[in-house]
């Protein structure tokens, strides 16, 4: 079946640093995939996405390129701010599956 | 403007106790969904509804008993609660069953003791 799999964390940074979170999928078909963003106690809201192969998503300064021979949409931020500090997952839809289906978060802090 | 709420935003009850969550959304969509997230942050769906009809039903036990009275609620329902329910749920909702930009409530935590 369908899965992600993303970097366990948590994952700890200095203001300005470059930030990398890695996720890889297992899909059948041609999936969509997405990174959400959860702050301290809220719920999830949607970054960014990218629909098929070779396409990039970005938002607030993320990006993440579908690659689909690797089969990864790693997230990337070239410049981290405090504010940045949150869970993030990443998930794909379609393929085999009508769900969301997430990976289980990674959780990055952003020292000042 | 909220554009999706949930209530309450804590609820702590005893081992057996009936209790129910409340979901609104004001986007217009079509799709509503209960995710519950564990103590480790994993996500996982449970139900979704499609103008008012089940269209997800994941494997979960039947204690657990959504209702949708209209497209633009949708409220859960949990009998003889027991420790291991005791999580986040977030409820969500999108436009289109296949919509997959989904957009979430604040959540809530759910504390049986």
């Amino acid at each position: 079946g369908n899965s992600v799999t993303q970097m366990e964390g948590p994952v700890t940074l200095s203001e300005e640093a470059f930030l990398t979170i890695n996720c890889t999928y297992t899909a059948t078909g041609y999936p969509s995939l997405f990174w959400y963003v959860q702050y301290p106690g809220e719920g999830l809201q949607l970054l960014l996405k990218a629909t098929k192969a070779d396409d990039k998503g970005s938002n607030k300064g993320f990006e993440a390129t579908y690659r689909k021979e690797t089969t990864s949409f790693h997230l990337e931020k070239g410049s981290v701010q405090v504010s940045d500090s949150a869970v993030y997952f990443c998930a794909l839809y379609g393929g085999a599956t009508n769900k969301l289906i997430f990976g289980t978060g990674t959780l990055l802090a952003v020292q000042p | 403007d909220t554009a999706v709420s949930q209530t309450p935003k804590y609820l702590v009850t005893q081992m057996g106790n009936d209790k129910s969550i409340k979901c609104e959304q004001n986007l217009g969509h079509d799709t509503m969904y209960w995710y519950k997230q564990d103590s480790k942050k994993f996500l996982k769906i449970m139900f979704s509804y499609n103008n008012k009809e089940l269209i997800i039903n994941e494997t979960v036990p039947n204690r657990f008993s959504p209702k949708s009275p209209d497209k633009a609620h949708l409220n859960l329902h949990i009998n003889s609660l027991e420790l291991g329910d005791s999580a986040v749920y977030f409820c969500a909702s999108s436009q289109g069953a296949s919509g997959y930009e989904q957009y979430f409530g604040p959540g809530t935590r759910l504390t049986v003791t």
